[in-house]
């Protein structure tokens, strides 16, 4: 069966880098997002992004965040300036349609900002 | 009015017995409803899902309940399983809108 992939698993990064997580969706998915989970708490919505540009964010999703679909199977999502706050497991997630069609998500990213 | 409430935070139940698992939200505008399922350290996988225009749906031991006018719905598994523990979200989302997930509910099913 089709899945979405992330890398890395895991990433820890000291406050104020960058970092750049990966995802692959289903190949023949056309709608992408980027879902958090902080610790404990709730999935949250961070960005979806279909035609190459963005469709929709959160008022989560703020200038240090951007994404970018760099080829035909990567979607990545960049934080410029990591904060503390910002660790948290992060989900990407592809559908085959529309954002009502299934959503399958990816393993997940666990980010630790020291 | 775009949360989506959700109870209990979390809940035990013996083998063989039925869970529940309550959500309310405000927005009458949602009209896509989704629980999700999630394993430690897995992503959240679509159970089951219901648009408003019906009362109830049924897929195996997963059903989930909708009642529009009181802004609920919950989700009832039967005949629950150890296999079934796992953190349960649901969700609500309007056309093709993002998903808002509840804040989800730990179940451990007692061998």
């Amino acid at each position: 069966e089709p899945e979405v992939t992330q890398t890395p698993s895991h990433q820890v990064t000291q406050m104020g880098q960058e970092v750049i997580l990966r995802c692959v969706p289903i190949s023949n998915h056309l709608y992408f997002y980027w879902y958090r989970q902080i610790l404990g708490q709730k999935v949250e919505f961070l960005v979806s992004f279909y035609n190459n540009e963005i469709s929709e964010k959160s008022e989560i999703f703020d200038d240090q965040f951007s994404v970018e679909r760099p080829d035909g199977s990567n979607f990545t999502l960049k934080i410029r300036s990591t904060k503390l706050e910002d660790s948290a497991m992060y989900f990407c997630a592809s559908s085959e349609i529309t954002a009502q069609e299934t959503q399958y998500f990816g393993p997940g990213t666990r980010l630790l900002v020291l | 009015q775009q949360q989506v409430k959700q109870s209990p935070q979390s809940l035990i139940v013996q083998k063989g017995g039925i869970s529940i698992i309550n959500c309310a939200y405000e927005n009458t505008a949602f009209d896509y409803f989704p629980w999700y399922q999630q394993f430690p350290g897995k992503g959240p996988a679509l159970l089951i899902a219901i648009r408003p225009d019906v009362s109830e749906k049924k897929e195996g031991r997963f059903t989930i309940s909708f009642n529009k006018s009181a802004k609920q719905f919950s989700l009832h598994i039967m005949d629950s399983q150890p296999g079934d523990s796992a953190t349960y979200f649901c969700a609500a989302s309007i056309g093709d809108d993002k998903i808002i997930f509840g804040k989800g509910t730990r179940l451990h099913i007692l061998p």
